[in-house]
């Protein structure tokens, strides 16, 4: 199975900070990698997919890049309704594994 | 835009099967585009994508290792939905369920599910 690994576990920041998220998989996935964010008790919303596609209605402030075994998630300017937990998400084998996340909190 | 709703119950006891359905309005579940995902949380194992179906002119299905010899999802086209279920259930399955659509990234999710096993 490939694994994904997210750095920092945990941040916190202040509105209007740019935040940058790390996931990073144990072998090429090429660009089959997803973003997703969570609030508490909900499911998890889209992002970014293919590594650097927005998607459909998520504000332009989130952006992401990456290919093979190296990916970013950047928050341009931290938004109140960003404190969140993200997860990257890998769909290039199966079975299709998450990151651990990594939760934004408010400094 | 597609939407998933859950049913299903929140309860099961140790060695019992687990059976969830999810509705699809907005897609259909026969599409040769689409795929039909079940995934789970618990603080112990994070997000886990447990398993998928998807029509390709055929039925496909995809399961985790882990939960292989236990696991089956089904559609059923009459209802347009597609169920998970999972035999032989132990405390290690507690978790909130949800059902998602998409092949290669996932649009839209159902509401989620907490089930646990307990006697």
């Amino acid at each position: 199975d490939i694994q994904m690994t997210q750095s920092p576990s945990s941040l916190s920041a202040s509105v209007g900070d740019r935040v940058t998220i790390t996931c990073r998989a144990t072998q090429s996935i090429s660009t089959y990698l997803n973003w997703y964010q969570q609030k508490p008790g909900k499911a998890p919303k889209l992002l970014i997919f293919a590594a650097s596609s927005l998607q459909s209605g998520v504000p332009s402030r989130f952006s992401g890049s990456g290919s093979g075994t190296d990916f970013t998630l950047t928050i341009s300017s931290l938004q109140p309704e960003d404190f969140a937990t993200y997860y990257c998400q890998q769909t290039y084998s199966s079975p299709f594994t998450f990151g651990p996340g990594t939760k934004v909190d408010i400094k | 835009q597609v939407q998933l709703q859950q049913s299903g119950p929140g309860l099961v006891k140790p060695s019992q099967t687990l059976s969830l359905t999810c509705a699809i309005s907005g897609d259909s579940v026969s599409s040769n585009s689409a795929a039909w995902n079940w995934i789970r949380q618990s603080p112990s194992r994070g997000l886990e994508w447990l398993g998928r179906t998807y029509y390709r002119s055929k039925w496909y299905n995809d399961y985790a290792v882990s939960v292989k010899s236990r696991i089956t999802i089904n559609p059923d086209t009459s209802k347009n939905q597609f169920s998970l279920q999972l035999n032989s259930v132990t405390s290690e399955d507690t978790a909130v369920y949800y059902c998602a659509s998409g092949r290669y990234s996932y649009e839209s999710w159902g509401q989620g599910t907490l089930v646990t096993v307990s006697s």
